[in-house]
Formats: C-alpha cells, structure tokens, sequence
C-alpha cells in the first residue's frame, strides 16, 4: 500500500511568505506527527496529533508555527512570516495509534526540505 | 523531559564485521517504546528495530539485535555482518502511547569495504 506522502518535496520562499507543508498519511491511522530536522541533527518533535486533535503541541517552537488535521487525515503544517532559521526538513509522520498490547510504530514520509532565503 | 543521548556521532566498521551503537534516555515513564531508525543521504527513515520496554526480551530482526537494560535506560544497536548499505545515519526514538516522541541526535556509521 502507499506510504506517507509529503509535498512539497521541496520549498524555497523568502523571509516573511507564509507557507503551507503538506503530509497525507497512510490511509487508517490516526495518528500523525511533524517534526523538524536540522542538518546533522536529529528530528525534533513539534505536534501529535490523534484523530483531528492536536494532543500535544509542546514542541511548536512559537505562535508563528501552526497545523490542523479537520477530518482526521491528512495535515497541514502552516508557517507564517518566515525566518532564515526555519529553514529545515520537515518530516511527518503515521501511525495506527495507541492501543492496548501493541506498539505503535511511526511511518515517515520523506520530508519536505524548506529554504527560507 | 524526556531526553535521548547518542553518545557516539561517528562510527565506522569494515565490512562483515560487527558494530555497536549506543543510545541511552532519561524517563520517569514505565511504559514507553523504544525503536531505531536508519536515514540513509535520501533522507527516507526506516525502521531499523522496535522494543517494548515491558517485554524482556530482546528484539532481533535478521542482522540487527538489541541490548535493552530498562534499569539503566540503555538500548544499544548491534549490527553483525556489517554490508555497504547499512552506510547510514542511525536514530533512537523514545516513544509512549500518549504520543511522547524524543529522538537522539544520531549516529553516522560509515561500512568500509
């Protein structure tokens, strides 16, 4: 079946554009996560979603940073007035949720890489 | 917090040989998950492996195998017979149920011929 789709794959814009990341998930899970990577680091969390709730949102880095999931599936990242240090990979990915005994493993897409010039 | 360190930012290892890479985690949870991921330069994250934190048991798929030490909050990466495609970048995830999900910084491992 298909895997978790991101597009763009890649996104140039210029300091102060909004920009809008896109994630579909594989189809039947319900949760969904975005993350950001830096080069030479590792991802770092920024939302999780279940369903169409965003359950924990610790890790968006400020209020310019925003994502909404309204039927449950796929997710927009939303980024406003954008700065040279957004600039990153922006990985989503899937899974089918928690659950009673089974472990619950992530399915990445591959990234959208986004410039801020 | 929860916060996972990979002590090692560089590793290599000549082909067939074995390699071991580290990954320890700090919780106060006593349930969560721990997986290793492997990015190769196409950026694509694989899952390498996956453990339960209330299963024992190590976790062994094919070539790689895990020594998990809960009391420790240590879970290393063992990779035998090492093949030039295992040339990667290689994480650590912590993860529970409520969708906590801390990665390390990673590990380069580089398979020479």
């Amino acid at each position: 079946g298909a895997g978790v789709s991101q597009t763009p794959s890649n996104k140039v814009t210029e300091k102060g554009k909004y920009v809008e990341l896109r994630c579909d998930p594989i189809s039947g899970h319900t949760a969904l996560y975005w993350y950001r990577q830096s080069l030479g680091q590792g991802p770092e969390f920024l939302i999780y979603f279940q369903g169409t709730g965003a359950a924990d949102d610790s890790g968006l880095p400020n209020d310019r940073f925003f994502a909404v999931r309204p039927e449950g599936s796929v997710s927009t990242l939303k980024i406003q007035r954008t700065e040279r240090g957004d600039s990153a990979v922006y990985l989503c990915a899937s899974s089918l949720g928690p659950r009673q005994g089974g472990i619950d493993t992530q399915y990445f897409g591959p990234g959208t890489r986004l410039t801020v010039l | 917090a929860q916060t996972v360190t990979q002590s090692q930012p560089e590793m290599s290892v000549q082909e067939a040989e074995t390699v071991t890479l580290s990954c320890t985690y700090d919780t106060s949870e006593n349930n969560y998950y721990l997986f290793w991921y492997k990015q190769p330069p196409s950026r694509q994250m694989i899952l390498v492996i996956r453990q339960e934190a209330y299963k024992q048991q190590n976790a062994t798929e094919n070539r790689f195998s895990v020594n998990f030490q809960k009391a420790a909050k240590s879970f290393s990466l063992k990779i035998s017979d090492s093949q030039l495609g295992d040339t990667a970048m290689y994480f650590c995830l912590y993860n529970t149920n409520a969708g906590k999900s801390t990665f390390g910084d990673g590990t380069t491992l580089t398979v020479k011929p």
